[in-house]
């Protein structure tokens, strides 16, 4: 499809595991957004790259989250040891812009559920 | 901190009816505010947006009110369809800026 993609939708973890969370962007979008939305609440920024340049990680929770964007496109969210506070979705969102907000579009996001 | 505050986690309007959703914001650096639509298991889709020049912006049904100095922005649908049950989120950036700062959430419930 033409919209941005992630997988997978759904991920049940036992607490301590390593899970990874893909997501395909919009063909051509230079800008790339993971966040994570806990139940009853809104999206809450996590990090930020522009074609493979992390330029803002400063949401990422713990140094357990780890994101990479290694060619510009496909972009991997990486949460090792995961914990019961993980559980949430993970939301990622890209456009077209380089250095303003501007609209982004989302993808239906990864639902996480620590056990 | 919650930069961006949406006070009424839930509306509920009658079709053909006028619904007003409402929004706060503390950073006064934020300079340029969207609201976004979410279906259930869907992500947000982008609704409307305005930057802080204006005071007002408008499309279709939908129109965005801001009020800087009181640091309030509103959306309001008219006229509400059923079609328009969603949760609505807030959402405010700096133009110079990149991330995106969310309110919890509005559910609006517009009803036949």
């Amino acid at each position: 499809g033409a919209g941005v993609s992630q997988s997978p939708r759904y991920k049940v973890a036992k607490r301590g595991q390593d899970v990874a969370l893909r997501c395909d962007p919009i063909s051509g979008h230079v800008s790339l957004f993971w966040y994570q939305q806990a139940l009853g609440q809104g999206p809450e920024f996590l990090t930020y790259f522009q074609n493979e340049a992390q330029l803002d990680k400063s949401g990422l929770p713990s140094d357990r989250f780890f994101a990479e964007r290694p060619e510009g496109s496909v972009s991997t969210l990486k949460i090792q040891r995961t914990q019961q506070e993980d559980s949430a979705v993970y939301l990622c969102a890209s456009s077209l812009g380089r250095r303003q907000p501007g609209e982004l579009f989302f993808g239906e996001g990864s639902r996480l559920t620590v056990l | 901190d919650q930069q961006v505050k949406q006070n009424s986690p839930s509306l509920s309007v009658q079709e053909g009816r006028i619904s007003i959703l409402n929004c706060d914001y503390t950073n006064s650096m934020f300079d340029y505010f969207l609201w976004y639509k979410k279906y259930p298991a869907e992500g947000p889709t982008f609704l409307i947006s305005i930057s802080s020049i204006k005071d007002k912006n408008e499309d279709g049904r939908f129109t965005v009110f801001l009020n800087k100095s009181a640091k309030h922005l509103s959306l309001h649908i008219v006229p509400s369809q059923p079609g328009d049950s969603a949760v609505y989120f807030c959402a405010a950036s700096r133009l110079s800026g990149s991330r995106l700062t969310f309110g919890e959430g509005t559910q609006l419930t517009v009803n036949p």
